[in-house]
């Protein structure tokens, strides 16, 4: 089967752009995750969600960060205004069904550099 | 909350030998499953080994094996026969619920 898919693969923008991630999980799976991760550290979570609703954005900057998966498949993570901060791998990640125990399968990465 | 701490940055094996990868986590429930995930330079996470709290028996697969010690809350990492394609980004997670913690990683090197 066909992993999670992620695009871009690499974005280079300036402080105060705008910049949007794509990720399509695997096909049937109810249950996607972003996560950000900075150089040297491990996966942080930003946003999971079930089906097209928000389970859990406890840690996502929502005066920057933005995120939506409107038909339940493939989802859309926003940053606006960017700020240098930023910069790191944006993990997409997909999961059969929420909680303990379905394993997350993870996307390549998006790596952003903020200039 | 979870807290996951990889006390080792960086590591180093020789080719065929083995390797221990050290992690210790806190976390107040009594249902949770603990990972070891492997991210090679491509980024693309890979699960290595899971285990779930409530078995006492240690997690096998192929050259990968851990050493879950529940009281202690320590769950390490061994890698027998290592390879060169074993060189990589280690990360251990503890996974309860929708939380899902993270260590920073320990950089496993192997020198042919």
């Amino acid at each position: 089967e066909a992993g999670v898919a992620q695009s871009p693969r690499y974005k280079i923008i300036e402080k105060r752009q705008s910049v949007a991630f794509w990720c399509n999980p695997i096909s049937g799976h109810a249950t996607l995750y972003w996560y950000q991760q900075i150089l040297g550290q491990g996966p942080k979570l930003l946003i999971q969600f079930q089906n097209n609703g928000v389970v859990d954005d406890s840690q996502l900057p929502k005066d920057r960060f933005s995120a939506e998966r409107l038909k339940g498949v493939d989802s859309t993570l926003k940053i606006q205004p960017a700020k240098l901060e930023d910069s790191a791998v944006y993990l997409c990640a997909s999961s059969w069904r929420q909680g303990t125990y379905n394993e997350q399968f993870f996307g390549p990465g998006t790596r952003l550099t903020v200039l | 909350a979870q807290t996951v701490t990889q006390s080792q940055p960086e590591m180093s094996v020789q080719e065929a030998e083995t390797v221990t990868l050290s992690c210790t986590y806190d976390t107040s429930e009594s249902d949770y499953y603990l990972f070891w995930y492997k991210q090679p330079p491509s980024r693309q996470m890979i699960l290595v080994i899971r285990q779930e709290a409530y078995k006492q028996q240690n997690a096998t697969e192929n050259r990968f094996s851990v050493n879950f010690q529940k009281a202690a809350k320590s769950f390490s990492l061994k890698i027998s026969d290592s390879q060169l394609g074993d060189a990589a980004m280690y990360f251990c997670a503890s996974h309860r619920g929708n939380d899902m913690r993270f260590g920073a990683g320990t950089r496993l090197t192997v020198k042919p």
